[in-house]
């Protein structure tokens, strides 16, 4: 069991610019989460995939995020003309069953 | 909405002594799941225990014991033999189901510090 594996774990960008997170889920895990987190806060949810369908999307979504999940594999998750909203850590996270496994977050600072 | 309340931002324990974090809801499931995650300073959000809503034996695992009280809809995590590395955020967690998923709702959180 690898775990669930993210990367780059940290990324600073410029205000305006485009990032992408990458997630890993445990293999044979078929749900995968997005989530947002920022300091003293419980994570919130932003998106989940079953296989390589995204069945669910929080309204915290807006139109400057996408995801994506390839063949029910790895996901994306792409973040377009960032803000300084957005710095915050990105957890993704995977299940086979209603326990959730979490990776170590990706963490992102817009300047 | 399911909601998830811990209502303790910040405790503390000396190292050896019992702690117990508190933690209620919200929902109109008779069935679910209820989490309890720990999360240490700039590290990775680890699950420490999980409870079945449908089983009345509280759940425990080592030093981690929960206190169920459907009914109250309470769900508080006791610490036994606190340890210098149990010092983290800890977020009690209710999975909303629907579509398949298992979102999780999160409390606040408890930001929990081990004395030495």
């Amino acid at each position: 069991d690898t775990g669930v594996s993210q990367n780059p774990r940290h990324k600073i960008t410029k205000r305006g610019q485009n990032v992408t997170f990458r997630c890993d889920p445990i293999s044979e895990h078929n749900r995968l989460y997005w989530y947002r987190q920022t300091l003293g806060q419980g994570p919130e949810f932003l998106t989940y995939f079953q296989n390589e369908a995204q069945l669910e999307k929080s309204r915290l979504l807006s139109d400057r995020f996408s995801a994506e999940r390839p063949k029910g594999s790895f996901s994306t998750l792409e973040i377009q003309r960032t803000e300084q909203g957005d710095s915050a850590m990105y957890l993704c996270a995977s299940s086979l069953t209603p326990t959730i496994y979490f990776g170590e977050g990706s963490w992102l600072t817009v300047v | 909405a399911q909601t998830v309340t811990q209502s303790q931002p910040e405790m503390s324990v000396q190292e050896a002594e019992t702690v117990t974090l508190s933690c209620t809801y919200d929902t109109s499931e008779s069935n679910y799941y209820l989490f309890w995650y720990k999360q240490p300073p700039s590290r990775q959000m680890i699950l420490v225990i999980r409870q079945e809503a449908y089983k009345q034996q509280n759940a425990t695992e080592n030093r981690f014991s929960v206190n169920f009280q459907k009914a109250a809809k309470s769900f508080s995590l006791k610490i036994s033999d606190s340890q210098l590395g149990d010092t983290a955020m800890y977020f009690c967690a209710y999975p909303r189901s629907g579509a398949g998923s298992y979102q999780l709702t999160f409390g606040k959180g408890t930001k929990l510090s081990v004395i030495p």
